[in-house]
C-alpha cells in the first residue's frame, strides 16, 4: 500500500541529546513536509522540502534539521538547541510541489518526550 | 501572507444533531481552503477541499462545507453527527507557492 510511515510512534530522549525521526513515503511525491503539534497549537510547519537536495525553514526551524538527500525520505533531527522538544510531529507529503493546490498525505505521527 | 480562524476550540454535540464548525481565512486572493480531521494519536485526514467553481463542496463521510467570499469563511457542516466523528478537526488555507496554513483546530465531542 502506498503511504507515509514514520518511525518510532513513540520515543524518549534525555535532555541534551540529539534524536532523528525518520519519515519514508512511497506515494512518489516532490513535496515533504515536517510539522509540530502541541494541544490548541494547531500545526506549525518545522521545514519543508520541494525537491531532492532542497530544503526551506517553516515557521519554527530553530532547534531542528533536515536533509533530503532521496525523494522518499525526510528525516528530521530534533537537537539539543530545541528547548522544548517534547510534542507530537507529523510528517506530510503532497505531489504538488508549492503544497498550495494539492491534498496532503500524512504519516501517523512520532510522540517525542523528553525526560 | 495567509491566516486561518477557527474561532471554537471546543464544540460538543448529540448524536443525530446537525453541525457547524466555523472557518475565517485572510487572504487577498482566491485562496485553496481545506477540511482535515484528525482521530487522537493519529495523523491528518483530508475530508474535502475548496480550489473553485461551486461554492458549496461535498467531502467525505458526509460533510460538506460552503465558502462565502463576502464572509471569508469557509464552514464545515454535517446534518446528523455520529459518535464515529468525535475528533479534532482543521481548517487549512494555500495560496502561492507556499505550504498550507492550518488553524488551531477545533476539538468535537459527541454525546448520546
Amino acid at each position: 500500500d502506498g503511504g507515509i510511515t514514520q518511525s518510532p510512534k513513540y520515543l524518549f530522549r534525555k535532555e541534551g541529546q540529539n534524536v532523528t525521526l525518520s519519515c519514508e513515503q512511497n506515494l512518489n511525491h516532490d513535496a515533504m513536509y515536517w510539522y509540530r503539534q502541541d494541544p490548541g497549537q494547531g500545526l506549525r510547519l518545522i521545514y519543508y522540502s520541494q525537491i531532492v537536495n532542497d530544503f526551506q525553514k517553516g515557521d519554527i526551524a530553530e532547534g531542528y534539521s533536515v536533509s533530503r538527500e532521496k525523494k522518499e525520505s525526510f528525516p528530521l533531527t530534533v537537537t539539543s538547541a530545541q528547548k522544548n522538544p517534547t510534542a507530537f510531529y507529523l510528517c506530510a507529503s503532497s505531489i504538488d510541489p508549492g503544497g498550495s493546490t494539492g491534498e496532503l498525505f500524512f504519516g501517523e505521527g512520532s510522540r517525542l518526550t523528553v525526560l | 501572507a495567509q491566516s486561518v480562524t477557527q474561532p471554537d476550540i471546543h464544540i460538543t454535540v448529540s448524536e443525530g444533531a446537525s453541525l457547524e464548525l466555523r472557518c475565517n481565512y485572510s487572504y487577498g486572493a482566491t485562496p485553496y481552503l481545506f477540511w482535515y480531521v484528525q482521530s487522537p494519536g493519529q495523523g491528518l485526514q483530508l475530508l474535502l477541499k475548496y480550489f473553485s467553481g461551486d461554492t458549496l463542496v461535498q467531502g467525505i463521510k458526509g460533510f460538506e462545507a460552503e465558502f462565502k467570499r463576502s464572509q471569508s469563511s469557509f464552514n464545515l457542516r454535517k446534518p446528523s453527527v455520529h459518535w464515529s466523528d468525535a475528533a479534532e478537526y482543521f481548517c487549512a488555507v494555500g495560496a502561492g507557492n507556499t505550504p498550507l496554513v492550518f488553524g488551531k483546530g477545533t476539538r468535537l465531542s459527541v454525546i448520546a
